[in-house]
């Protein structure tokens, strides 16, 4: 069971717009932390997306945008296209004794 | 270029020990703090552990407290995991990766390509 919870599975057509959520607690999001996000492509290692919540790094499409509200954050990607298929995964920290740097459990986006 | 390769992994039999190497190039490697995220086959990312740049603090998931220890040697660039009383359950590619600007709290910007660490009898 992971610290922060995604959907298992978002999906949506070419050009399309979609979201995948990221629900926390108040000793993670919701105590000020940062997210992340990250994209996995089959086979290869995590690709950071957005970084302080809202923010790409270079190189990383406009299409990609993060926002966070209360103890949520948001993945929103548009213009869908059929290379954005991968895993996404969303990245906290957390103030409990189990560890500090938390992870969701992935969404797998898939392109119809 | 910034580059992390991992290296060490490989087949251990219950109880059994491992070390993982990660070779850091491209960047001032004492300036960032390094960790190691692990992924077990068909699951997501699990944060694994965490050092300062300098070495003198370190962090760990309960999962592994007490079993692996996280190094680093500045003057060689690397980055090392050292897992005791390996179970089934470190079954994982395991990551290293590199922050966006250096500190513990901060997003993970390079990965490695990862090295397979399978516990089984």
């Amino acid at each position: 069971q992971s610290v922060l919870t995604q959907p298992p599975s978002v999906s949506g057509a070419p050009g399309q717009r979609v979201t995948i959520s990221c629900t926390g607690s108040s000793s993670n999001i919701g105590a000020g932390y940062d997210v992340q996000w990250y994209q996995q492509l089959p086979g290869t290692a995590p690709k950071l997306l957005i970084y302080g919540n809202s923010n790409r790094p270079s190189g990383v499409p406009d299409r990609f945008s993060g926002s966070k509200s209360g103890t949520s954050a948001s993945l929103a990607i548009t213009g869908l296209q059929a290379e954005d298929e991968a895993a996404y995964y969303c990245q906290s920290y957390d103030s409990s004794l189990s560890g500090y740097v938390v992870f969701g459990g992935g969404t797998k986006l898939t392109v119809l | 270029e910034v580059q992390l390769v991992e290296s060490g992994g490989g087949l251990v039999q219950p109880g059994g020990s491992l070390r993982l190497s990660c070779a850091a190039s491209g960047f001032t490697f004492i300036s960032y703090a390094m960790s190691w995220v692990r992924q077990a086959p068909g699951k997501g990312l699990d944060w694994v552990s965490s050092i300062s740049g300098s070495g003198d603090t370190t962090y760990y998931a309960d999962s592994v407290k007490g079993r692996f220890t996280i190094s680093r040697d500045n003057s060689k660039h690397t980055l090392y995991l050292q897992m005791n009383s390996l179970r089934a359950e470190d079954t994982a590619v395991y990551y290293c990766a590199k922050p966006l600007f250096g500190s513990s709290y901060d997003a993970f910007h390079i990965w490695g390509q990862g090295t397979m660490v399978t516990v089984s009898s």
